[in-house]
């Protein structure tokens, strides 16, 4: 079975500092791993995917997140937060290319000027 | 191109209704998923449809939760006898086989049962 959890509810960063978001997983299979994004009244978008290739994954808006198997974690991360960084973040894993998508529990990121 | 689309955007119901919601994928999409979204309780995943072969329908919280999808497009979901607990933010999302699992939502059904 899989399941993925997001160590922190809610992260606040000032502006201009780093971000990191934890993501642990568990899968009995070779997952593929998401993370999403919700900002306020907006639908979901995928900010990065990793599905076997290389292990330090590069997604939109400066993002990036990393595969550690050794460690089963997917830790998302961003060197300098910006305002509009601020929304909801959902780690989410897939049993390799096919079958559903297991999400989080999410993580508030707060970024304050 | 168009995104996935979902109808109604809003539903108020009474309790004990039926309620029916919509979802129309990306065009040429095989996979379709239905996840319902609470508050503070993230993304819970309903159902998913992928291509011809049998639904995974293990996240359906009770039998009064059922889904459809015609034609390898359209799905429906439908909810018997609505619940206040029912109330909720319902998110389909469709994939294209050869992207894998990466999937792309639609902005939701929001349902509120009084």
């Amino acid at each position: 079975a899989q399941s993925v959890t997001q160590l922190d509810s809610h992260v606040s960063v000032s502006e201009g500092t780093p971000v990191l978001l934890r993501c642990n997983y568990s899968s009995s299979y070779s997952p593929s791993l998401f993370w999403y994004v919700q900002h306020p009244n907006k639908g979901l978008q995928l900010l990065l995917k990793y599905t076997s290739a290389a292990t330090l994954v590069k997604g939109i808006n400066g993002f990036e997140a990393e595969f550690k198997k050794s460690e089963t974690s997917f830790h998302l991360t961003k060197p300098s937060a910006h305002m509009s960084d601020a929304a909801e973040y959902f780690c989410v894993v897939s049993r390799g290319s096919q079958g559903n998508l297991i999400f989080g529990k999410g993580t508030k990121l707060s970024v304050k000027p | 191109g168009a995104g996935v689309s979902q109808s109604p955007s809003n539903k108020v119901t009474e309790k004990g209704k039926d309620v029916e919601l919509r979802c129309d994928p990306i065009s040429g999409h095989t996979a379709l998923y239905w996840y319902r979204q609470s508050l503070g309780q993230g993304l819970e995943f309903l159902i998913y449809f992928q291509g011809n072969s049998a639904p995974d329908k293990s996240g359906l919280p009770s039998d009064r939760f059922s889904a459809e999808r015609t034609g390898g497009s359209v799905s429906t979901l439908t909810i018997q006898r609505t619940q206040q607990e029912d109330s909720a933010v319902y998110l389909c999302a469709s994939s294209p086989k050869d992207r894998g699992p990466e999937a792309f939502f639609g902005q939701g059904t929001r349902l509120t049962v009084v």
